[in-house]
């Protein structure tokens, strides 16, 4: 059990760029979360998947964000044509079933300059 | 909408006091309720998870209470320790598994 795995762990990028991050969930973990947090702030919801099923969006998650869980293992969370109000960090957790313990990864930082 | 509050938001203590954080949150229909505890930049560690047939959870110098018909939850810190410096924050889950509902945190500053 090595834990929840975010990459990058950083990422600057200019207005109008596409990010990808990436969760490597503990292993076995069914479930997995996507969350944002700003300064000052807890996290928000955006999405979740069942294994491989997304399902339930956040009605944050704008058409420029798309996630993704091939095969039911990792997760990708992309962001298209990116705004200085995407800076933020972006927390992957994973979890076994429902009502256990959650697992939140370190998070990977995004800065749109 | 369910909305949480922490309060206070900020906390600074001496070294050894016993301390409580609070939780309020306005839909009594939870799932469950979940402690976390975040460092600086880092990501979020589950501290106690209650759920809502339960009435309180300890671990350690740690203890959450859940009163669920009014909303409120409390966690008590023992003893505390410069180490225990970090966030806090309290979290809601409205449907079996589903997303939490986060409140903002108290920042909590135990000094030695």
């Amino acid at each position: 059990d090595t834990g929840v795995s975010q990459d990058p762990r950083h990422k600057i990028t200019k207005r109008g760029q596409n990010v990808t991050f990436r969760c490597d969930p503990i292993s076995e973990h069914n479930r997995l979360y996507w969350y944002r947090q700003t300064l000052g702030q807890g996290p928000e919801f955006l999405t979740y998947f069942q294994n491989e099923a997304q399902l339930e969006k956040s009605r944050l998650l704008s058409d420029r964000f798309s996630a993704e869980r091939p095969k039911g293992s990792f997760s990708t969370l992309e962001i298209q044509r990116t705004e200085q109000g995407d800076s933020a960090m972006y927390l992957c957790a994973s979890t076994r079933g429902s009502g256990n313990t959650i697992y939140f990864g370190e998070g990977s930082w995004l800065t749109v300059v | 909408k369910q909305e949480v509050t922490q309060i206070p938001a900020a906390l600074s203590v001496p070294e050894g006091e016993n301390l409580v954080l609070n939780c309020s949150f306005t839909d009594s229909a939870i799932y469950n309720l979940q402690w976390f505890r975040q460092d600086p930049g880092k990501g979020l560690t589950s501290l106690l998870l209650i759920q809502s047939s339960q009435r309180e959870q300890t671990s350690g110098r740690l203890n959450a209470s859940l009163d669920k018909s009014s909303g409120r939850s409390t966690l008590y810190i023992a003893a505390s320790q410069p180490g225990d410096s970090a966030t806090y924050l309290c979290a809601v889950s409205m449907e079996y598994g589903n997303k939490l509902v986060f409140g903002a945190g108290t920042i909590l500053r135990v000094k030695s």
